[in-house]
This record gives structure tokens, C-alpha cells and sequence, in this order.
């Protein structure tokens, strides 16, 4: 497609379940984002991968959050026993990977809620 | 964790009237970036800076990537409904994660 997309677009859960988010980047983006946005306040970086491999996990809350991706494309972000604190949009964002282009293109987000 | 401190939080104006936002950091950045978000959508990239110093327009819209690499500005001439929403400023090191601001709610009166 022509932008990134995410799926499922919203997300109702119950507080203990795993959830699954998945992310399409855009094509031939080598560079892929997840970010955690709660409400009114700014995006806060999760991980950043570089092909399949993740150099920078820093910004995963805890050990119930993990992502991967595979084939260099689809990622998917997992957290396990989910807490009502985990409620927030998560956005996936791409970027060609390449020093001086790093501009990210963002997806409109999974909106989850964790009752 | 890191953060930029972006100003105003919001702002309610007359249609027609120019805007102006910015963001400081304590931290050197290669990158600025400027995104738009409305409800319900991801952040749009509006304008980016690569080079300090460097002014950019986009149609109505004008921003300048700080001499000291530490602050950007975002400004918004003769506005109009369809820019109400918000405004983020972004920061980047490298081909990494982007460190955002709070953000800046943009309200227009007709």
C-alpha cells in the first residue's frame, strides 16, 4: 500500500488477556517504530527496528511488552496479562532506514483498551 | 525518558490570524521535524529540517531548524479551519527513535 496501516484499528480488552498489534510499513522501508501515545500527551517511544533486528528496545515498559518483525516487513507488537495502564494508541511509524532520511510516516494507530 | 519541551500547550485564535510554536531541548538533534495529528489519525509530516540554520516553507507554513541544533520553530500564517489540530515538534539523533514534544493544540474561532 501507499502508507503504513495498522491493524486491528481499535481494541477492547480485558485486564490479564495478550494482545497482539500488527504493523504494515511502507514499501521498502528498512526502518520501523513503535511508539505509545496516551491520551493528551505526546508520542513516547517503545522500540525501533533495523530490518528484522531490534538495536533499540529502550522504550518497552516492561518484560510484558515484546515485538518482532519478520521478512524485513510486517511487525507485530505483543503484550501479555495486559493492565489498565497499557490503554493508550500505539503507532507504527517507517522510514527508509538511510542516514540523512529519516523521516518517519506514521499509521493512524491501534486504540486499545484494557478494561 | 528524553523529552522536548514544546510551547504553547494550546492556543484559541481568530481565523486568519498567524501562529507561531516552538520547541527547546537541552540536546543536540541532526533532525527536526514538525507533524500534524487529528483526531483519530496518526501524525502527518508537515515540514523537515536537516541542516541548522535551514528556513523551509511549506505553503502557509514556515519553519526554522535552530542555529544551536537545541530549538525549532513552526509558524502559521493567515490560518484557517482545516488547521486546527495538533501540532507536534520531533527530534532525531540519527536514523533512530524521535524524541517528541507535548504538543500544541491548535483551536480556530471563525
Amino acid at each position: 500500500g501507499a502508507g503504513v496501516s495498522q491493524s486491528p484499528s481499535n481494541k477492547v480488552t480485558e485486564k490479564g488477556k495478550d494482545v497482539e498489534l500488527r504493523c504494515d510499513p511502507i514499501s521498502g522501508h528498512t526502518a520501523l517504530y513503535w511508539y505509545r501515545q496516551s491520551l493528551g500527551q505526546g508520542l513516547e517511544f517503545l522500540i525501533y527496528f533495523q530490518g528484522n533486528s531490534a538495536p533499540d528496545k529502550s522504550g518497552l515498559p516492561s518484560d510484558r511488552f515484546s515485538a518482532e518483525r519478520t521478512g524485513g516487513s510486517v511487525s507485530t507488537l505483543t503484550i501479555q496479562r495486559t493492565q489498565q495502564e497499557d490503554s493508550a494508541v500505539y503507532l507504527c511509524a517507517s522510514s527508509l532506514g538511510l542516514r540523512g532520511e529519516e523521516t518517519q510516516y506514521f499509521g493512524p494507530g491501534t486504540r486499545l483498551l484494557v478494561l | 525518558g528524553q523529552q522536548l519541551n514544546q510551547s504553547p500547550q494550546s492556543m484559541f485564535i481568530q481565523e486568519g490570524e498567524d501562529v507561531s510554536m516552538n520547541c527547546t531541548s537541552s540536546s543536540i538533534f541532526n533532525t527536526w521535524l514538525w507533524y500534524k495529528q487529528d483526531p483519530g489519525e496518526g501524525p502527518v509530516l508537515l515540514i523537515a529540517l536537516y541542516k541548522a540554520g535551514e528556513l523551509t516553507s511549506n505553503g502557509r507554513l514556515t519553519a526554522q531548524f535552530g542555529i544551536t541544533r537545541k530549538d525549532s520553530f513552526l509558524n502559521i500564517s493567515a490560518s484557517i479551519p482545516s488547521d486546527v489540530g495538533i501540532y507536534f515538534c520531533a527530534g532525531s539523533q540519527g536514523a533512530q527513535k524521535l524524541v517528541f514534544g507535548q504538543g500544541t493544540r491548535l483551536t480556530i474561532n471563525p
